[in-house]
């Protein structure tokens, strides 16, 4: 079946430090992978996502990375702000229109 | 602009009683989605419906069912709530494909049973 695995669960950086969380997927198949970002108290909101035939997407200070062969994809944060706080959470989409979350990762980003 | 609405923000049920969770998206959407959010275990796929009185099981069904009569709304149904189905509720929609512009969510209903 399909399956998620994030890492880490929790991480804390300084204002100003990268920020990566990484995720692995089990579904070859797999042909989209978004990250949702949620913030305290709210809705799961799309922040970026990448399809199977890039390898590599930015905008601003978040990027994602996806390989197919290891089958893992990360977030990257550069420039971490404090407003950057909050649960990330990866995804993939396997059959049909299904999307699979990862466990989510608590980024803290300390002053 | 609120695009998918859930009736309730909380709600506290008695262990037994049958619960309606409703879901409501103004943006047309095909697809739509009930999942519950657990601590350490993200958000989980309870339903999901495809077309109007489509529906079909997710990874953890068991305890609930779910009815699509109009195209717009989606509900969720705990036939006899449990203790166990405290969590974070959430119902989410996209177009027919997903992959275009990801899912939009609720924000979420809170159910404790007690």
């Amino acid at each position: 079946g399909e399956n998620v695995e994030q890492h880490p669960s929790t991480l804390s950086v300084q204002e100003g430090d990268s920020a990566v969380i990484k995720c692995t997927y089990s579904d070859s198949a797999s042909n989209y992978f978004p990250w949702y970002k949620q913030e305290l108290g709210k809705r799961p909101q799309l922040i970026i996502d990448i399809r199977s035939n890039v390898g590599e997407k930015k905008d601003q200070r978040i990027a994602v990375t996806l390989n197919k062969t290891a089958k893992h994809f990360s977030l990257h944060i550069t420039e971490t702000q404090p407003e950057d706080s909050a649960v990330y959470f990866c995804a993939q989409r396997g059959g049909g229109n299904k999307l699979t979350f990862g466990t989510g990762t608590q980024l803290k980003v300390e002053l | 602009d609120v695009k998918v609405t859930q009736s309730s923000r909380y709600l506290v049920k008695r262990t037994g009683e049958k619960v309606f969770l409703e879901c409501v998206q103004d943006m047309d959407h095909e697809n739509m989605f009930w999942y519950r959010q657990d601590p350490g275990l993200g958000l989980r796929l309870i339903y999901f419906s495809y077309d109007v009185k489509m529906k079909e099981k997710g990874d953890i069904p068991e305890g609930y069912s779910v009815s699509r009569e109009k195209k717009e709304r989606f509900s969720l149904i705990l036939e006899s709530a449990s203790t166990n189905q405290t969590s974070m509720y959430l119902c989410a929609s996209s177009g027919q494909d997903a992959g275009v512009y990801g899912y939009t969510f609720g924000s979420g209903t809170r159910l404790t049973v007690v």
